[in-house]
This record gives C-alpha cells, sequence and structure tokens, in this order.
C-alpha cells in the first residue's frame, strides 16, 4: 500500500508570510505531485517533479514554488502567502512506466489570515 | 468550460440501493482515477483504468475513450459508501483534469 505523510496537517499563516509545505513518501516513486482543493472544486495541480533536484509547472503555478530535494521528500512553498491561498493541499506520489497511478497523503489545510 | 464534467452533482441513496456517476471528458482523456474523498477529506483510490471496465466488489467502473466517459456503478449501497467521488483524467504527459465531484449519501 501506497505511502504519502504531509506536515503540518493543518497551518494558519499570516498575508505575506513564508510556508513550507512538506511531503514524504516510501513508495519508493519517481513522481510527486502538488495540488490545491478548494471548497466544492476538484483538484488544480501546482507543481510536480519526475526526478530530485527538479520541478515541472503545473497548471497553476503562480505564487507557488516546489523543491524536491531527494526522492522521498518534496515541499510546496509560498514565499509571500496571500488570502486567495488558503486552501486545502494534497501531496501525491506515482510510479513510472507509462501507468501514473497517483496515491495521496492525507492533505494539509492552510488558511491565510 | 470544464474539461471534466461530472454528473451528478450530489445524490442520496437508500442503503442497499444502486447508482451510476458519470464524467464526461472534453479532453481527449487516455487513463481515468476514481476517487473516494471521505468525510475527513482523506482521498482513496478506487479505480485506475485505461479503456475498458474493472470491478472490485460492489464497485464498478468503465471507461470508453472514443465515446469520452466514464462510469462509475455502485451495487448494494452501504453508509460507508458516503463522501465525494471524483474522477481524473489524463490527456497528454502529466496533464491531470479533476470534475467537481458527486457528494454522495447514503440514508439508512
Amino acid at each position: 500500500e501506497a505511502a504519502v505523510t504531509q506536515s503540518p496537517r493543518s497551518k494558519v499563516a499570516v498575508t505575506g508570510g513564508k510556508v513550507t509545505l512538506s511531503c514524504h513518501q516510501t513508495n519508493n516513486h519517481d513522481y510527486m505531485y502538488w495540488y490545491r482543493q478548494d471548497t466544492g472544486h476538484g483538484l488544480r495541480l501546482i507543481h510536480y517533479s519526475y526526478v530530485a533536484d527538479s520541478t515541472e509547472k503545473g497548471d497553476i503555478p503562480d505564487g507557488y514554488k516546489a523543491s524536491r530535494p531527494s526522492q522521498e521528500n518534496f515541499s510546496l512553498i509560498l514565499e509571500l502567502a496571500s488570502l486567495s491561498q488558503t486552501a486545502v493541499y494534497f501531496c501525491a506520489s506515482s510510479d513510472w512506466g507509462g501507468a501514473y497511478e497517483q496515491y495521496f497523503g492525507p492533505g494539509t489545510r492552510l488558511t491565510v489570515l | 468550460g470544464d474539461k471534466v464534467k461530472q454528473s451528478p452533482s450530489a445524490l442520496s441513496l437508500q442503503e442497499g440501493t444502486n447508482s451510476a456517476l458519470r464524467c464526461n471528458f472534453s479532453i481527449a482523456a487516455t487513463t481515468v482515477q476514481w476517487f473516494l474523498q471521505n468525510p475527513r477529506g482523506s482521498l482513496m483510490n478506487l479505480f485506475y483504468l485505461v479503456p475498458g471496465t474493472k470491478e472490485n466488489g460492489r464497485l464498478k467502473s468503465a471507461f470508453d475513450s472514443k465515446e469520452s466517459y466514464s462510469t462509475l456503478h455502485i451495487r448494494d449501497a452501504q453508509l460507508e459508501d458516503s463522501g465525494t467521488y471524483f474522477c481524473a483524467a489524463e490527456a497528454g504527459y502529466q496533464n491531470f483534469y479533476f470534475g467537481k465531484g458527486t457528494s454522495l449519501t447514503v440514508i439508512p
């Protein structure tokens, strides 16, 4: 069974502050993803990575940076948090091989005040 | 417009009855995943599909890439089936599109 963990599970941040969300996977998967979910909506892809030390932009990368220091870890960084970034953030991982079945972490609820 | 449209948006089912959820795609989907988001917010994998069908217990899913839709059938609905069901289509390398979900409530 895939294992993806996220920390913190919830966070309150102030506008203009820096926020770092962390994700750790123990599946030996190559791909990792960051999504955000807004109330009443599906998930939208922010950044993804297919190898350590490399990240790629997803559909909504503006205002976010990502970092993949190792195969197991993938961080999402909000350098200047804004009210519009209040959302639930999900990390996911998937294997390589033509089938990108994604396994999700439990989510981080971020509130920016 | 939405690239993935899920229907219905909300549904109430009597325990023990059957129902079908649907996703229509306006993109060239190559694979589909179905998830259940439980009331605590966790996303559980249900199915990963290339064109064809899969079955797991009381759940059955089909994906027709030519007609651009996927369905999820729930048989003999149980209380623990309650939650929000999402489909996600892949259309191109690392291009994933989620629907807005179907909120399912199973009533005793």
